[in-house]
């Protein structure tokens, strides 16, 4: 079964750069996309981005100008980078399967338990 | 854009409970539907609009295309008090709508 676990940082400071990675089991990261969302604490679901196994990504336009996520087949996990944070970046981040069936259907298959990155000095 | 309505509802266990997800443009049936519980991840329910996600129990269906999707819950069980969420997979971002708590009444 496929398992996904975030890692990184609880606490990061204003102005400092978020560092995430997703770590995966249980199955290849050398096929479907892989995902990035974030959720404020008692807030709403916003996609963040993905990667394919290429190295290919694709951002919100919202986040763009500060995220890079990237991907490490060798180690089969993902990561997360988000600059310049204030404190509305404050959030549970989760990293998911982009998985798609055979007709070209995609969705969130698989996700990570989620990690709640605190952003304060 | 992805409207969920409503916001929120109160429902006793036994009801039939349907939520609606309206898109702000045409992405034909590519609409997936999650269930979220306090300090979890989602989980999903129904993909392709319609189509149920392996080990989801079969009270739970969905049904819609273009613009305008629900998700229907035919028999509320205590298990299914949660946030409901839909997400749009046509287009990018890949948007989530902004969730329905179903609370018990």
């Amino acid at each position: 079964q496929l398992q996904l676990q975030e890692s990184g940082p609880g606490l990061v400071k204003p102005s400092e750069t978020l560092s995430l990675n997703c770590s995966v089991s249980g199955g290849s990261i050398t096929t479907y996309y892989w995902s990035w969302i974030r959720q404020p604490p008692g807030g709403e679901l916003e996609w963040i981005g993905y990667v394919y196994r290429t190295g290919s990504t694709t951002y919100n336009p919202s986040l763009k100008s500060r995220v890079t996520i990237s991907i490490d087949t060798s180690k089969n996990q993902f990561s997360l980078e988000l600059r310049s944070v204030t404190a509305a970046d404050t959030a549970v981040y989760y990293c998911a399967r982009d998985y798609s069936d055979s007709r070209g259907y995609y969705y969130f298959d698989s996700w990570g338990q989620g990690t709640l990155v605190t952003v304060s000095s | 854009q992805l409207t969920q309505s409503p916001s929120s509802l109160s429902a006793s266990v036994g009801d039939r409970v349907t939520i609606t997800c309206r898109a702000s443009r045409d992405i034909s049936t590519f609409l997936a539907w999650y269930q979220q519980k306090p300090g979890e991840a989602p989980k999903p329910l129904i993909y392709a609009a319609s189509s149920l996600q392996s080990g989801v129990p079969s009270r739970f269906s969905g049904s819609g295309s273009g613009t305008d999707f629900t998700l229907t819950i035919s028999s509320l069980q205590p298990e299914d008090f949660a946030t409901y969420y839909c997400q749009q997979l046509n287009l990018y971002p890949r948007i989530f709508g902004g969730g329905t708590k179903v609370e018990i009444k």
